[in-house]
């Protein structure tokens, strides 16, 4: 059974950073490409970033380019999204989510449950 | 960048009959090399993730209920429920995944009548 355990939510202030960690199990992890999309209060699904399943290969959403990285780890099986420079409209739940196959262009087949990200001062 | 569009932003159907979501993107999602459009779609209910029903546009996700049946082609995608019941009542989600950023539609919630 596939499984994402994500962590590292809280509260941050502006300008502040937060890292987030997805822990995964349930199948090989280095094989798939892993997304980030996040959703604010009562907003739609908003896609973050992505990363090939060697992490050789990683694109963010332009609002995330130059403030966010995207790692994994396959040691760990675990997935990172290092956020800095946050803002107020980065406040959302992210969601750790598996692709459907090798490519980094595949949809999503399984997501996290979330952890919420609140950036206030 | 291509934008997704979803609508109606929501609608309310009886129990037993049709719901229909229309999602079109700003530009063509098919691959013409393998023939396959990058769209899926996602069911969301209060309080949970998403869930994913169909990708490849028509490619029902396995567990997923055949009342759910995606179609279309190029730019224009369509989900069916094609007898609501009380547990499809969410907000669902098309996304396209043929260019970044990987975007998503709006989203539309589907009630009961």
């Amino acid at each position: 059974e596939v499984q994402l355990l994500e962590s590292g939510g809280g509260l941050a202030q502006p300008g502040g950073s937060l890292r987030l960690s997805c822990a995964a199990s349930g199948f090989t992890f280095s094989t798939y490409a892993m997304n980030w999309v996040r959703q604010a209060p009562g907003k739609g699904l908003d896609w973050v970033s992505v990363i090939s399943g060697s992490g050789g290969y990683t694109d963010y959403a332009e609002y995330a380019k130059g403030r966010f990285t995207i790692s994994r780890d396959s040691s760990k099986n675990t997935l990172y999204l290092q956020m800095n420079s946050l803002r107020a409209e980065d406040t959302a739940v992210y969601y750790c989510a598996k692709g459907g196959g090798d490519s980094s262009y595949r949809n999503i087949d399984y997501w996290g449950q979330g952890t919420l990200v609140t950036v206030s001062s | 960048d291509i934008v997704v569009t979803q609508s109606p932003d929501s609608l309310a159907v009886s129990l037993g009959e049709r719901a229909t979501i229309n999602c079109k993107s700003s530009q063509s999602v098919l691959y013409t090399s393998n023939n396959k459009n990058f769209l899926a779609w996602y069911q969301q209910k209060p309080g949970q993730p998403p869930k994913l029903l169909i990708y490849w546009a028509s490619t029902r996700e396995s567990g997923v209920p055949d009342r759910f049946s995606g179609s279309g082609s190029g730019t224009d995608f369509t989900l069916t429920i094609s007898s609501l019941q009380a547990e499809d009542v969410a907000v669902y989600y098309c996304q396209q995944y043929y260019n970044i950023p990987f975007a998503f539609g709006g989203g539309t919630k589907v009630e009961i009548k």
